[in-house]
């Protein structure tokens, strides 16, 4: 079945640091990824998405390039505020399996003024 | 316009008491998801429904039903709570998806949770 790897937190960064996670993907077909964001007591909020290989999301000066060629997904910032503390999933739809989002295990990120 | 809402916020209940989880959406989305969050396990999916009057099941449905009551409302139902359904239930829509074999590549969006404890 689909299934989305990223690496575990916490992730500790000062502030202005480069951010990256990782995240990999298996699935059968040719899945959308997404990445969400989910702030202490809240739900999760799209951050961005890519539908096709190559593609570029980005938002909020976060970005992600969908790689085809490595299952890759990975999010990255040049310059994190403290703003930024939250636990982000990475996600993919239409891989092949039933409709809905199939999940990493998420990466609480913690930024230190 | 309120997006998704969920009620209640939080819940305790006791071992083989039933309730319900309700969620209603003012998008005009499709598609309705039921989804649960655990520590450390991600959120995995419980049930679906990709259309008024259609439903299927996701990765973990066992211990719950879903009712698609129209457009607007998909409720998930324990029947007879257990501990190992305590958990943190987030109920999400999205414009389109035509289940298993047309599955959507738009984005979803979530209510603010349910937080259950079952003692």
């Amino acid at each position: 079945g689909d299934s989305v790897t990223q690496m575990e937190g916490p992730v500790t960064l000062s502030e202005e640091a480069f951010l990256t996670i990782n995240c990999t993907y298996t699935a059968t077909g040719y899945p959308s990824l997404f990445w969400y964001v989910q702030y202490p007591g809240e739900g999760l909020q799209l951050l961005l998405k890519a539908t096709k290989a190559d593609d570029k999301g980005s938002n909020k000066g976060f970005e992600a390039t969908y790689r085809k060629e490595t299952t890759s997904f990975h999010l990255e910032k040049g310059s994190v505020q403290v703003s930024d503390s939250a636990v982000y999933f990475c996600a993919l739809s239409g891989g092949g399996g039933a409709d809905g989002l199939t999940f990493g295990k998420g990466t609480h990120l913690i930024i230190q003024p | 316009n309120a997006g998704v809402t969920q009620t209640p916020k939080f819940q305790v209940l006791k071992t083989g008491q039933s309730m319900t989880l309700q969620c209603a959406q003012d998008m005009n989305h499709n598609s309705m998801y039921w989804y649960r969050q655990d520590p450390g396990m991600g959120l995995r999916l419980i049930y679906y429904s990709a259309s008024e009057g259609t439903t299927d099941k996701g990765e973990v449905p066992n211990g719950y039903n879903v009712s698609r009551l129209n457009k607007r409302e998909f409720s998930l139902r324990l029947e007879s709570a257990a501990p190992s359904q305590t958990s943190v239930y987030f109920c999400a829509t999205s414009r389109g998806g035509g289940g298993p074999t047309f599955p959507s590549s738009y984005e979803q969006y979530f209510g603010p949770g349910t937080r259950l404890t079952v003692t």
